[in-house]
């Protein structure tokens, strides 16, 4: 059965350093991966997604993750936090069809 | 513009007291799914449906119904409240022509059973 770790619940980072979000999965077939970014008292938004071909992937407002299939990983990253990244972000797999399956979530606070 | 709307947005209700989350899309999408998000477990998918008429059950099924007699609509059915189903719930749409089926969400609806 496919699921989703993500290691760290909470991650802290000062304005303009490095965001790196933890992810593995763990997925029977190759699998399509997603990142989503919920900000308070929103919805979720897709920030990028992983299919086929490149494994870096460029998603909106500067972030991207990496594919690493020996790893198991879909690392997000950031070059530089914005206070407006804070947020809570989710990355989910999906082995077929549309089921999705999240991880359990990291909220990130941006510290100026 | 292309959204999926839910109302209520909050609702505060007693146990037992039936009550329905409305679920709204205007994309013409044949898939939707409600997911309940609860701290430290992410999102779970509750039901899901690929047509009208077609609902099956997700992962934690139990207290819920549903039903999809129109294509654009969903609605999430409580018929006895419980405080363990106090939780943010969505609801997310998309279209099946081929993978990676994108799901759009909307902004969510936060229930307190009390």
């Amino acid at each position: 059965a496919q699921s989703v770790t993500q290691l760290g619940s909470h991650v802290s980072v000062s304005e303009g350093a490095l965001v790196l979000l933890r992810c593995n999965y763990s997925s029977s077939v190759p699998p399509y991966l997603f990142w989503y970014v919920q900000y308070p008292n929103q919805g979720l938004q897709l920030l990028l997604k992983y299919t086929t071909g490149a494994t870096l992937v460029k998603g909106i407002n500067g972030f991207e993750a990496e594919f690493k299939k020996s790893e198991t990983s879909f690392h997000l990253t950031k070059p530089s936090a914005h206070m407006s990244d804070a947020a809570e972000y989710f990355c989910a797999v999906s082995e077929w069809a549309q089921k999705l399956v999240f991880g359990q979530g990291t909220r990130l606070t941006i510290n100026p | 513009e292309a959204q999926v709307t839910q109302n209520p947005r909050y609702l505060i209700t007693v146990t037992g007291k039936k009550l329905t989350v409305t679920c709204s899309q205007n994309m013409n999408h044949e898939y939707m799914s409600w997911y309940r998000q609860d701290p430290g477990l992410g999102l779970r998918q509750i039901y899901y449906s690929m047509n009208v008429e077609v609902t099956d059950k997700g992962d934690v099924p139990e207290g819920y119904k549903v039903s999809r007699k129109e294509k654009r609509n969903f609605p999430l059915i409580l018929e006895s409240p419980s405080p363990n189903q106090t939780s943010l719930y969505f609801c997310a749409s998309s279209l099946l022509i081929a993978p990676p089926y994108e799901q759009y969400f909307g902004p969510g609806t936060r229930l307190t059973v009390t």
